[in-house]
């Protein structure tokens, strides 16, 4: 079972819509966790960070449910310019380094 | 302020050759990480450095394949004896501070085409 697991996709949306992304982690000893945003397979970009309580940045939701080791993130009122993969992203407190990236998550948003 | 810096972004080898990947971290950055994105998968944790010392290789492929980060100059990946399977985007991310919980930052990638 790989560690981070998420939905290909794609996902195809018409601007203004609501989408949602889950990803699933297999390891209980994740300790930190990130959605990042990558373009064309050009280098990634942070998104956000996920905490336990829940957290949003403008458009953008994230949750965190340690019990059953899943992630989500909710992106509102869609724009073209957020066409992009969506990485979940988790960090082990026993690998200390690494972060681990799941496959992604395409998102394409039409006019 | 420059970001994560890497060269070449372009890079084509032939089999059996060598093929070095320059990063330079942020400013102020002492910690480099290496990662690879192979064709259709995830990014892959490779190797964390800091300046003079490799402090996880786990990620590493155990042959051919060696990374270095020295007191002065860029961090450098460099491939032995390359394989069609080395052919890849090579990332290199900085942070501050140590750990994962950190903010990496990316740069643009060097993709490695071996033919």
């Amino acid at each position: 079972r790989k560690e981070v697991e998420q939905d290909p996709g794609p996902f195809n949306v018409p601007e203004g819509a609501t989408v949602a992304f889950n990803c699933t982690y297999s390891n209980s000893a994740s300790q930190s966790f990130f959605w990042y945003r990558q373009d064309c397979r050009k280098e990634p970009k942070l998104l956000m960070s996920v905490y336990s309580s829940g957290n949003e940045d403008g458009r953008f939701t994230a949750q965190l449910n340690r019990a059953s080791q899943y992630i989500s993130l909710l992106i509102r009122d869609s724009k073209l310019s957020d066409s992009a993969t969506y990485l979940c992203v988790v960090n082990r407190w026993d690998s200390g380094y690494a972060l681990n990236f799941g496959k992604g998550t395409s998102l394409l948003v039409t006019p | 302020n420059a970001g994560v810096m890497q060269n070449p972004r372009h890079l084509v080898r032939r089999r059996g050759q060598e093929a070095r990947l320059r990063c330079s971290p942020m400013k102020g950055h002492s910690h480099v990480y290496w990662y690879r994105q192979l064709p259709e998968e995830g990014l892959k944790f490779m190797v964390y450095l800091q300046k003079e010392n490799i402090i996880d290789e786990s990620g590493m492929p155990k042959e051919r394949f060696s990374a270095e980060f020295p007191k002065e100059g860029p961090s450098i990946l460099r491939i032995q004896q390359v394989v069609r399977g080395d052919s890849a985007a090579y990332f290199c991310a900085s942070s501050l501070r140590a750990g994962g919980s950190y903010e990496q930052y990316f740069g643009p990638g060097t993709r490695l085409t071996v033919t």
